[in-house]
């Protein structure tokens, strides 16, 4: 019920392709469902986050898309570049209990030049 | 710059030796959280902080102290450190004040535990 998974482990994208992270959940009761970005030596930084009331969300290259029925979600990443090279997790939390979040396993992306 | 801190960054250490992890924020946030982060595990959160006197387990809290005596810093303790323990630690913040978002994660702490 607390998982979150996430697929696939590590992604291998040409330079100005399009990423794609999927995740998927169990418990209906989370509402928040935010992205990180983490670069090697440093802590997890938010990337962009969605709440289930939209079914897609956009910022620059960066896009989530939103299933609630299939109580699942991915992030897209346009035009791909080398500096977006990192480590992407994906989230979920109950944000009217503990706010404690529920990461994926993460997904190792490297964009090749 | 609002920011979380973390002391020390590096630390190598010897079974069953007491030690504390710093964890400091100025942004007057009242959640604070502590995760570790392992290979294929994703982070785990170990312990978490309502506000100042307010601590709870996560889902690791085993081998595992915190304290919350003041509003900016969230110390994690181990008071007989084992090598299960060697992982990435990292502490987190987030205001509880309208729409619960972003929470902001230190730089982490890298501990080893021989």
């Amino acid at each position: 019920q607390q998982q979150v998974k996430q697929s696939p482990q590590s992604l291998i994208v040409q330079k100005g392709g399009i990423s794609i992270i999927n995740c998927a959940y169990e418990n209906t009761a989370f509402d928040y469902f935010p992205w990180y970005q983490q670069f090697p030596g440093k802590g997890p930084a938010l990337l962009i986050a969605i709440r289930p009331d939209v079914s897609e969300k956009k910022e620059g290259r960066f896009t989530i898309s939103f299933n609630k029925s299939a109580k699942q979600f991915s992030l897209h990443i346009m035009d791909s570049q080398p500096g977006d090279s990192a480590t992407y997790f994906c989230a979920a939390s109950n944000s009217g209990a503990t706010n404690k979040l529920i990461f994926g396993t993460g997904t190792l992306l490297a964009v090749q030049p | 710059e609002a920011q979380v801190t973390q002391n020390p960054r590096y630390l190598i250490t010897v079974t069953g030796k007491k030690l504390t992890v710093t964890c400091s924020q100025n942004m007057n946030h009242e959640y604070m959280s502590w995760y570790r982060q392992d290979p294929g595990l994703g982070l785990r959160q170990i312990y978490y902080s309502m506000n100042v006197e307010v601590t709870d387990k996560g889902d690791v809290p085993e081998g595992y102290k915190v304290s919350r005596k003041e509003k900016r810093n969230f110390p994690l303790i181990l008071e007989s450190p084992s090598p299960n323990q060697t992982s990435l630690y990292f502490c987190a913040s987030t205001s509880l004040a309208g729409v619960v978002d972003t929470q902001y994660f230190g730089p982490g702490t890298r501990l080893t535990v021989l």
